[in-house]
């Protein structure tokens, strides 16, 4: 079973405040992801990164901002929520690359956010 | 045309049949292919990863890789309803980390 943690799970905010989004993992995986979905919609990625200090934006425009300063470390922020920031955020994993290149991905349980 | 492409579904089969998911990708040089499993509300896991042609067997679960046809596909055997959930179609392109998602084909099984 994946180490990943996400937190808060759930999170009602009002637009306008400023919130970060807390992802941990303590497996040791250099690389780490931010994915955003909808419900019944695809995985969109917004942020991922290869190690420390290194962050780059995914294929989903977003108005976050990501942060690597410690490995097991990946915390997304909002500067300004908006009613269109309402999803569901995925955090996850995965390890080195393997000898067959694998790169699987463990999962976060997820942080729904709700801006009003 | 997207990257990764599924069929949304729903896809019913019946309990004890077979249930045959495709996925279908765009970019020649992928080398890397797994399936998620992501029931209602809860993140994907993942259930079968796949890396060269053929078949792969774990348990009721076959993936099978056509890199010349560019497509994959999950076979589950003696589908049960706790298979019911969307399955997730992942695809790992040449010389990138990042892996693209199809958008999942939600399988229904039906008691």
């Amino acid at each position: 079973e994946a180490d990943i943690y996400q937190t808060p799970r759930y999170l009602v905010i009002g637009t306008g405040k400023k919130i970060t989004l807390e992802c941990s993992q303590t497996m040791g995986h250099d690389k780490m992801y931010w994915y955003q979905q909808d419900p019944g919609m695809e995985l969109h990625l917004i942020h991922y990164s290869y190690g420390v200090n290194s962050t780059e934006k995914g294929d989903l425009s977003s108005e976050s901002t990501v942060s690597r300063i410690r490995t097991e470390h990946f915390p997304l922020t909002l500067e300004s929520a908006r009613p269109s920031h309402t999803s569901q955020y995925l955090c996850a994993s995965s390890p080195p690359q393997g000898l067959q290149g694998s790169t699987e991905q463990f999962f976060g349980p997820g942080t729904r956010l709700t801006v009003l | 045309q997207k990257e990764v492409e599924q069929n949304s579904g729903p896809l019913s089969v019946p309990e004890g049949a077979i249930a045959s998911l495709n996925c279908t990708y765009s970019d020649r040089g992928s080398q890397s292919f797994f399936w998620y499993r992501q029931y209602s509300g809860k993140s994907p896991e993942l259930i079968m990863s796949i890396y060269s042609n053929g078949d792969k067997e774990d348990g009721r679960f076959t993936a099978q890789l056509n890199k010349a046809s560019q497509y994959v596909s999950l076979l589950i055997r003696d589908s049960q309803p706790s298979d019911s959930a969307t399955y997730l179609c992942a695809v790992r392109s040449g010389g990138y980390q990042k892996v693209t998602f199809g958008i999942g084909t939600k399988l229904q099984v039906i008691p």
